[in-house]
């Protein structure tokens, strides 16, 4: 079975920028959740989205947003990009009645210049 | 509202020698344990997990943990590490609520394995 995908792998954009990530869960998986990891921050929750509706939200600006496709794939969209946003993003699909046990991707490295 | 404290950000130690990673979280009627790993350029991988039944879990490369519920802990220990061990990892725990379950990770152990 296919792991968890996310494209693109490695992104640079420029302050002001808007970018799209994407991510594929595991066949079956219906939840889809996705983390900022900085340094200085650690892993810090974004989003989950569950049957294409969120269903929990962490404390990010509304300049993050996502969505969910009726095939689970998901979309995260940040806007008016600034440098703080530099990170790895972390999308990780679960199935229910697992408990959230968490399936992660690969990440996408953003860099913000 | 559940919190996880990783209570070493950085733990050296030579190959070979045993290691334990401390984890303790806030107090819940129903609680759901795992410890993850994040090798370099990587995204994090399950090591293992407590969900119920017993306390002592095991995970496949020699790692295990111990589900203490009077002390809140979760430790993680190994008794002969090797330098591929060399990662952070992360502990977990899963929260149900009300708008299903909600994971919160600690912040992460950096594991330096030395020759």
């Amino acid at each position: 079975k296919a792991g968890v995908t996310q494209t693109p792998r490695y992104l640079i954009k420029t302050r002001g920028q808007q970018v799209t990530l994407s991510c594929s869960p595991i066949s079956g998986h219906r939840s889809v959740s996705w983390y900022q990891q900085t340094p200085g921050q650690g892993l810090q929750f974004l989003f989950e989205y569950f049957s294409e509706t969120q269903r929990n939200k962490g404390n990010f600006p509304g300049r993050f947003s996502g969505r969910q496709f009726s095939n689970s794939r998901s979309e995260m969209n940040v806007s008016t990009l600034e440098l703080g946003d530099s990170a790895l993003y972390l999308c990780a699909s679960s199935l229910p009645g697992s408990y959230n046990e968490q399936f992660f991707g690969p990440g996408t490295r953003l860099t913000v210049l | 509202a559940q919190s996880v404290t990783q209570l070493d950000s950085q733990v050296p130690v030579f190959e070979e020698a045993p290691v334990e990673l401390r984890c303790n979280y806030s107090s819940s009627v129903s609680v759901y344990l795992f410890w993850y790993v994040q090798y370099p350029n990587q995204g994090l991988q399950l090591l293992l997990k407590y969900l119920s039944g017993s306390t002592l879990v095991e995970s496949i490369n020699g790692f295990e943990a111990e589900f203490n519920k009077s002390q809140t802990s979760f430790h993680l220990r190994k008794p002969s590490v090797h330098i591929s061990d060399t990662a952070e990892y992360f502990c977990a725990v899963s929260d149900p609520g009300t708008g299903g379950f909600k994971t919160i990770f600690g912040a992460g152990t950096r594991l330096f394995v030395k020759a």
